[in-house]
């Protein structure tokens, strides 16, 4: 696609549900990436996926974070479990490794936890 | 110490001035350096790139890097009200892969 296509664009759930979010990167980008951004605060990284490297995982904040990223495109974050403070906006980037110019975000998922 | 430090701001310019927005790293192996500029509710969108030390301009806007201060900074002339968001620090230790921002400064121009 022409962008990064996140959905939902918004997401209310109960604490203790489980929540899917998805990432659509722009097509031909082979990384992508995991971000989180709580309410006036900075961009938290969360997890990376390069071509068909292992994920690197070391942002993930608990093992109730988990995401794949399916035939090198699509990519689903999933939080078990969700607790007040999961409370964020999630986004997603894509780039292409051949040019260092940064990320193409998307607009973003904004979860809350009541 | 933070990796990519940012003063939080408010910073407020008249408009017209020039905004002198600063960041400092705490890698020193990093490689790539990145502007993002933040609305209110949006995503990041990159505004400038820079690789090598010293100064690289795109219209309005100018980066410089010093690495061996560990230093970049983006200044932006000829203020606008609509240049008012957060701008994000981001560095980058390789060519390609995980970001670090900073926290990002708030900018506001005022009329």
């Amino acid at each position: 696609g022409a962008g990064v296509s996140q959905s939902p664009s918004n997401k209310v759930t109960e604490k203790g549900k489980d929540v899917e979010l998805r990432c659509d990167p722009i097509s031909g980008h082979t990384a992508l990436y995991w971000y989180r951004q709580s309410l006036g605060q900075g961009l938290e990284f969360l997890i990376y996926f390069q071509g068909n490297s292992a994920p690197d995982k070391s942002g993930l904040p608990s093992d109730r974070f988990s995401a794949e990223r399916t035939g090198g495109s699509v990519s689903t974050l999933t939080i078990q479990r969700t607790q007040q403070e999961d409370s964020a906006v999630y986004l997603c980037a894509s780039s292409s490794s051949m040019e260092a110019y940064g990320y193409t975000f998307g607009s973003g998922t904004r979860l809350t936890v009541v | 110490q933070k990796e990519v430090e940012q003063n939080s701001g408010p910073l407020s310019v008249p408009e017209g001035a020039i905004a002198s927005l600063n960041c400092t790293y705490s890698d020193r192996g990093s490689q790539s350096f990145f502007w993002y500029r933040q609305y209110s509710g949006k995503s990041p969108e990159l505004i400038m790139s820079i690789y090598s030390n010293g100064d690289k301009e795109d219209g309005r806007f100018t980066a410089q890097l010093n690495k061996a201060s560990q230093y970049v900074s983006l200044l932006i002339r000829d203020s606008q009200p609509s240049d008012s968001a957060t701008y994000l620090c981001a560095v980058m230790r390789t060519s390609y892969g995980k970001l670090t921002f900073g926290q990002g400064t708030i900018l506001t121009v005022h009329p």
